[in-house]
């Protein structure tokens, strides 16, 4: 079985640029998960999907910050424009349905210089 | 708000040694207690996952524990092998579905 597949793995841009990221979740699981997760700390949740609806995105940054899970299956996570702080790895995660097990991927490494 | 600790943030130890690692939590209304492990520039792997009306559970040479009454829980590892040196991370789920992490701790096995 595949597990979470997340793309791109890193990515270098410029501040003040746009950049996305894509999750493809396991299969059937109806509960994705985007993280932020900053060098020697542990991931911080900016949203989580039941299906296609957004049940909690009270961590995402939405002045800058957007994301859609279009038909309930895959994600995207995006930023407009990246600041130098926004440097972190950007994990998502699976999960059959809310409360149970976390499956993550292996993240996407964000550097905006 | 709920906090999650992980003490010490660093432990090295000798190869074949068995050692506990610890997680506490400051409210201990939570759903769930999951174990991940992390590699460097790499993703989180789940290692165990206790409901909160277990009191254990164990994979291979891993037991992990949790007493929710006192917010606390520990990953023992039995027999450490260098294979083992990774991150190992403690995250609890809410009654809101929230999973909030702890910041880790860095295991190194010594050959």
């Amino acid at each position: 079985e595949a597990g979470v597949v997340q793309s791109p793995r890193y990515k270098i841009i410029e501040k003040k640029q746009p950049v996305a990221f894509w999750c493809n979740p396991i299969s059937g699981h109806n509960t994705l998960y985007w993280y932020l997760q900053n060098l020697g700390q542990g991931p911080e949740l900016l949203i989580r999907y039941e299906n296609e609806e957004a049940v909690d995105d009270s961590q995402l940054p939405k002045d800058r910050f957007s994301a859609e899970r279009l038909k309930g299956v895959d994600s995207t996570l995006k930023i407009q424009p990246a600041e130098l702080g926004d440097s972190a790895v950007y994990l998502c995660a699976s999960s059959l349905v809310g409360r149970d097990e976390q499956y993550f991927g292996p993240g996407t490494r964000l550097t905006v210089t | 708000k709920q906090e999650v600790t992980q003490i010490p943030a660093a432990l090295s130890v000798p190869e074949g040694e068995n050692l506990v690692l610890n997680c506490s939590f400051t409210d201990s209304a939570i759903y769930n207690l999951q174990w991940f492990r992390q590699d460097p520039g790499k993703g989180l792997t789940s290692l165990l996952l206790i409901q909160s009306s277990q009191r254990e559970q164990t994979s291979g040479r891993l037991n992990a524990s949790l007493d929710k009454s006192s917010g606390r829980s520990t990953l023992y590892i039995a027999a450490s092998q260098p294979g083992d040196s990774a991150t190992y991370l403690c995250a609890v789920i809410d009654g809101n579905e929230k999973l909030t992490f702890g910041t880790g701790t860095r295991l190194t096995i010594i050959p």
